[in-house]
């Protein structure tokens, strides 16, 4: 099965600083989701993405579908100590039901 | 509030040992999921049902098998735990409408000795 390129692995940053990580595909997409998961718990879906080029925000959070369908990108702007945890992209192709998920992005933040 | 269970949140179980991991979803939906989350790995699709007594194989389904007898439970089998089925599982279902993304529970940290 394939999985999907996400980077950064992991970023340690201050309070306050933002935050971009991104994630990259071999193939299409007509689907892109971003997950959070706190430690211990299971993913929570935090935005999800239909259409090439569309930009949607939650709260601080802000994501694209890239132009090729390929990509996606996730911002978190003004970060703060509850923002820890691991984010997953996650990918669909057209007509399937399964997510593809990438492999995470740790992230810590300094108070 | 909408809501996947897994029945533990830990489990120890020995090397050999036939496992059960249930899952329960109140939603009404059509598909589940049974994925594995290791360090560095992300999640992996083990198995994949699309209505009751459906199953599909995801990546990883050696070792594994699943079973759907009811529409809001899907159940995962080890036949015969191994120490590198240590890991985290995790259940999710979502409806078969496209544009409802998979809703995940609270995973199963299995440890096998």
């Amino acid at each position: 099965g394939q999985q999907l390129n996400q980077s950064p692995q992991s970023m340690f940053i201050q309070e306050g600083e933002d935050v971009s990580m991104n994630c990259t595909s071999s193939s299409i997409f007509n689907t892109w989701l971003w997950y959070k998961q706190d430690p211990g718990e299971g993913p929570v879906l935090l935005i999800a993405l239909y259409k090439a080029g569309e930009l949607t925000s939650n709260g601080r959070l802000t994501a694209q579908f890239g132009i090729t369908r390929k990509d996606s990108f996730l911002n978190i702007s003004a970060s703060i100590p509850s923002d820890v945890g691991i984010y997953f992209c996650a990918g669909r192709s057209g007509g399937s039901y399964i997510p593809t998920f990438g492999r995470g992005t740790s992230l810590i933040v300094h108070p | 509030d909408v809501k996947v269970t897994q029945s533990s949140r830990y489990l120890v179980k020995r090397t050999g040992e036939k496992v059960f991991l249930e899952c329960v979803q109140d939603m009404d939906h059509e598909n589940m999921f049974w994925y594995r989350q290791d360090p560095g790995l992300g999640l992996r699709l083990i198995y994949f049902s699309y209505d009751v007594k459906m199953k599909e194989k995801g990546d990883i389904p050696e070792g594994y098998s699943v079973s759907r007898e009811k529409k809001e439970r899907f159940s995962l089998i080890l036949e015969s735990a191994s120490t590198n089925q240590t890991s985290m599982y995790l259940c999710a279902s979502s409806n078969r409408e496209m544009n409802t993304e998979a809703f995940f529970g609270q995973g199963t940290r299995l440890t096998v000795v």
